[in-house]
């Protein structure tokens, strides 16, 4: 089974800390992403990233970041916290090239900036 | 770019009856259409997904059907059982974007027994 595997399941987080959300994938996808899921919003693109050390611009990139080092490894950083940024983060993989084809999601990683 | 809205927001009915969650997409040359399923403390999981080529596909108790002329989705749930209760997500994309899926809001489902 493909498993995805956020490092941190709660977060608290005081306004303007740099925020670290890791993510391993032990299934030698290609492609990783980040979402953002607020309630009634469904699950909105930060960043993804279809190779090591390359990412594009999700729909909500703006006061995030990412790397991607190694092929496993995708992670999203909050330069400076803020309130707003308050939210369910989820990661996930997939394999090849295009748009179609299944993602694998981890469990979430629960952020709080306070 | 996309945009996907899916309704309703909420949807509770009886065990043993059926569920009907719809989706609209605004893009039409999308043509990759997923529905997933998360479960409380869980990561969404696909269910069931349809290409544009296709009018309908069934998977056991779960349908899609999909209308590209009117540019809309469905999600069929027969004979509901307890553990249909999740929230549903549907999404679309096409070729020519990038890996992007672009997300409905969500349809929180609870089957009473």
């Amino acid at each position: 089974d493909v498993k995805v595997t956020q490092s941190s399941r709660y977060l608290v987080k005081r306004t303007g800390e740099k925020v670290f959300l890791e993510c391993v994938q032990d299934m030698d996808h290609e492609n990783m992403f980040w979402y953002r899921q607020d309630p009634g919003l469904g699950l909105r693109l930060i960043y993804f990233s279809y190779d090591v050390k390359m990412k594009e611009k999700g729909d909500i990139p703006e006061g995030y970041s990412v790397s991607r080092e190694k092929k496993e490894r995708f992670s999203l950083i909050l330069e400076s916290a803020s309130t707003n940024q308050t939210s369910m983060y989820l990661c996930a993989s997939r394999w090849g090239q295009g748009a179609a084809g299944e993602l694998f999601f981890g469990e979430g990683s629960r952020l709080t900036v306070l | 770019g996309e945009n996907v809205e899916q309704h309703p927001s909420t949807l509770s009915v009886q065990e043993g009856d059926s569920a009907v969650i719809k989706c609209t997409y605004s893009d039409s040359a999308s043509n990759y259409f997923p529905w997933y399923k998360q479960e409380l403390g869980k990561g969404p999981q696909l269910i069931i997904d349809i290409r544009s080529n296709v009018g309908e596909k069934k998977d056991q108790r779960i349908a899609v059907t999909l209308n590209k002329t009117a540019k809309h989705f469905s999600l069929h749930i027969t004979e509901t059982q307890p553990e249909d209760s999740a929230v549903y997500f549907c999404a679309a994309s096409r070729r020519a974007a990038g890996n992007k899926l672009t997300f409905g809001g969500g349809t929180r489902v609870l089957v009473k027994p």
